[in-house]
């Protein structure tokens, strides 16, 4: 176990409002990300943090923003939810840097109506 | 072409059966591999690394064939369990060092 947990683990939203996720880890690992999964793309980087307010975008950022003031918090923002960002997000960690293993919080399914 | 490419199957295989997946990497440059293990509505866990000289977990065998630029997943003996989807990852080999999922192989283990 990571010790990594996501808040909400189920959201609807309306179409238009903000929505932040929440990911929070115990063990102080520095890099964090967020994906999304969708049926037939697998696996997608949104945004990731090596660090507090280090933060890079991944290959599906726009509509998503990030922020990382704490070591242990990493919140992605949905700024304007659309029905194309209903979809299960995952936050993870790597224990050992870029390119080893990452570690999966049971992730946020998220409705945008 | 997608970076990381995997058939969905479903592979139905009886228990006690084995079953191999295959998946296709389009960077040759890449250097880190993994599958992973996902059973419906979790998230992903890290099954195993994939080593070059290719690698075995109990029932579970590993490999990698650079020249082809494939990863190879080999289970014996199926277990119901053993029931899942099984996810291909490679790393992209740019100054980000980012794991890149494949969709996913599905297998279903039917007594």
């Amino acid at each position: 176990d990571a010790g990594i947990t996501q808040s909400p683990r189920h959201k609807v939203t309306e179409t238009g409002t903000p929505v932040t996720l929440r990911c929070h880890q115990t063990e102080n690992h520095r890099y964090m990300y967020w994906y999304r999964q969708d049926p037939g793309h697998g696996l997608r980087l949104i945004h990731y943090s090596y660090g507090v307010k280090d933060t890079d975008k991944g290959e599906v950022s726009d509509g998503y923003s990030v922020s990382r003031s704490k070591t242990e918090d990493f919140l992605l923002t949905l700024e304007s939810a659309t029905s194309s960002q209903t979809s299960v997000y995952f936050c993870a960690i790597s224990v050992k840097g870029p390119g080893s293993p990452l570690h999966f919080g049971n992730g946020t399914r998220l409705t945008v109506t | 072409r997608k970076e990381v490419e995997q058939d969905p199957g479903p592979f139905n295989v009886p228990e006690g059966a084995t079953v191999a997946f295959n998946c296709t990497y389009s960077n040759s440059a890449s250097q880190s591999f993994f599958w992973y293990r996902q059973d419906c509505r979790k998230e992903p866990k890290l099954l195993m690394s994939v080593y070059s000289s290719g690698n075995e977990d109990g029932r579970f065998t590993a490999q990698l064939n650079r020249a082809s630029q494939y990863i190879s997943l080999l289970i014996r003996d199926s277990k119901l369990s053993d029931s899942a989807t099984y996810l291909c990852v490679v790393n992209r080999m740019d100054s980000s060092y980012k794991l890149i999922f494949g969709s996913g192989t599905r297998l279903l283990v039917r007594p």
